[in-house]
């Protein structure tokens, strides 16, 4: 147990639909990524959030968009699904500015998109 | 570009040592983590090395040469519940992490 809680566990949406992760991150944690993971692949970063601020993004699009809240919580917002948009999506809590930046994973949100 | 290589699949019986190489190229360096994901689950951190050298940690070490860039996570005494992917993951010098592929690990009677 980790202490991040993601929802949904499993969706399944179609092309052109819109699609919200959310995750709660682990008490005193401050920083929250998101990861996506294909099958057979290790986890692409997509964003980070650090006090409500992004801080740092990877080579995904503009629909891949996000929010972290005063909790520290986050959401994951996609906007015009496409098929390869199918993945295992990862949210990990840190501290940011301690220790050693130790991620801790959540259990996942597996989308499928038809 | 940045880059981390690691096998895509190991075999080895239980009870017995394996030994999983990552190396990797990376803009800077801020630390390696080796992570293992059963299927179907979320990664679970095993190590992190910052500094050259072995950290042991019970069945478990990992080794780190900076010069070399190179890693590789030691497992002894082998168990069937050992059967995972092994994720090898960089922290670059803008403390993101960057990812191997995996190495899936299948361990026999």
């Amino acid at each position: 147990e980790t202490g991040v809680t993601q929802s949904p566990t499993h969706l399944i949406k179609t092309r052109g639909q819109q699609v919200t992760l959310r995750c709660s991150s682990q008490s005193g944690h401050n920083t929250v990524s998101w990861y996506q993971q294909a099958l057979g692949q290790g986890p692409q970063f997509i964003f980070q959030y650090y006090r409500e601020e992004e801080n740092g993004r990877g080579n995904f699009p503009p629909r891949f968009s996000g929010l972290q809240f005063p909790n520290y919580s986050s959401e994951l917002n996609v906007n015009a699904l496409e098929l390869d948009d199918s993945a295992l999506y990862l949210c990990a809590s840190s501290r940011q500015g301690g220790g050693t930046g130790e991620l801790f994973f959540g259990e996942g949100s597996r989308l499928t998109v038809l | 570009g940045q880059n981390i290589d690691q096998p895509t699949e190991m075999t080895a019986t239980e009870g017995a040592i394996v030994q999983i190489n990552c190396t990797y190229q990376t803009s800077g360096f801020n630390g390696l983590f080796w992570y293992q994901q059963h299927a179907g689950e979320a990664p679970t951190f095993l190590s992190y090395n910052v500094l050259d050298g072995l950290e042991e940690k019970g069945r478990f070490s990992s080794f780190l040469s900076r010069s070399k860039g190179y890693s590789y996570l030691l497992l002894k005494e082998l168990q069937m519940k050992d059967s995972a992917s092994y994720l090898c993951a960089v922290m670059d010098s803008n403390y993101q992490l960057i990812w191997g592929a995996g190495t899936k690990l299948i361990i026999k009677p």
